[in-house]
């Protein structure tokens, strides 16, 4: 069935390192894709979206690029910072188009 | 700033109490869901509403129940928590275009303890 896949975590990484961040999806078609972030005790955040193969989502440094030869949707930001210390998901839009499938989320863990 | 809010952010409340979630939306959008996110897990589809229709999700357990008054505020009801629905609560809303892009925009959640 439908599903989203991300690296485990969590992932530790110095100020200023390079980051990303796999994800991978099965769909039939091309569905939208999604990266949120979420900060401890918050809500969702939408980061990114890509609506289209090919389609690059980018905000506040972060890029993701929509892959369809690879099913893929990977998340990388050139230098992080300790404020990007969050969970990342990964998400489609299921094919009814009604609800995101989420990946497990990663744990970005961000030192100065 | 057009937004969800959800209140309370954080609720407690006795095994077998009846609680209420509230949800509102200021960005006159025409879906509204509620998902479920228990500790280090990903959210989890309960159900949505397009407008008035209701729609379920095939595991949804029948404790878990939803009201839509109007366009911008949605309820999420527990009839009778039980220790394993101490969860983080999230609405998120989207416009409902029905041609697969739809953003959802999710608000700041609340946290359910049960006691």
């Amino acid at each position: 069935g439908d599903s989203v896949t991300q690296m485990e975590g969590p992932v530790t990484l110095s100020e200023e390192a390079f980051l990303t961040i796999n994800c991978t999806y099965t769909a039939t078609g091309y569905p939208s894709l999604f990266w949120y972030v979420q900060y401890p005790g918050e809500g969702l955040q939408l980061l990114l979206k890509a609506t289209k193969a090919d389609d690059k989502g980018s905000n506040k440094g972060f890029e993701a690029t929509y892959r369809k030869e690879t099913t893929s949707f990977h998340l990388e930001k050139g230098s992080v910072q300790v404020s990007d210390s969050a969970v990342y998901f990964c998400a489609r839009l299921n094919q009814a188009g009604t609800a995101l499938i989420f990946g497990k989320g990663t744990t970005l863990s961000v030192s100065s | 700033d057009a937004m969800v809010i959800q209140n309370p952010r954080y609720q407690v409340t006795q095994f077998g109490k009846p609680v209420t979630l509230s949800c509102s939306q200021t960005l006159n959008h025409n879906v509204m869901y509620w998902y479920q996110q228990k500790s280090s897990q990903a959210p989890k589809l309960l159900f949505h509403y397009y407008d008035k229709d209701f729609n379920n999700e095939a595991d949804t357990p029948d404790n878990f129940q939803s009201r839509r008054p109007n366009t911008s505020f949605c309820f999420l009801d527990i009839r009778s928590p039980g220790l394993g629905d101490a969860a983080m609560y999230l609405c998120a809303t989207s416009i409902g275009r029905g041609d697969g892009t739809d953003t959802q925009y999710f608000g700041p959640g609340t946290r359910l303890t049960v006691l």
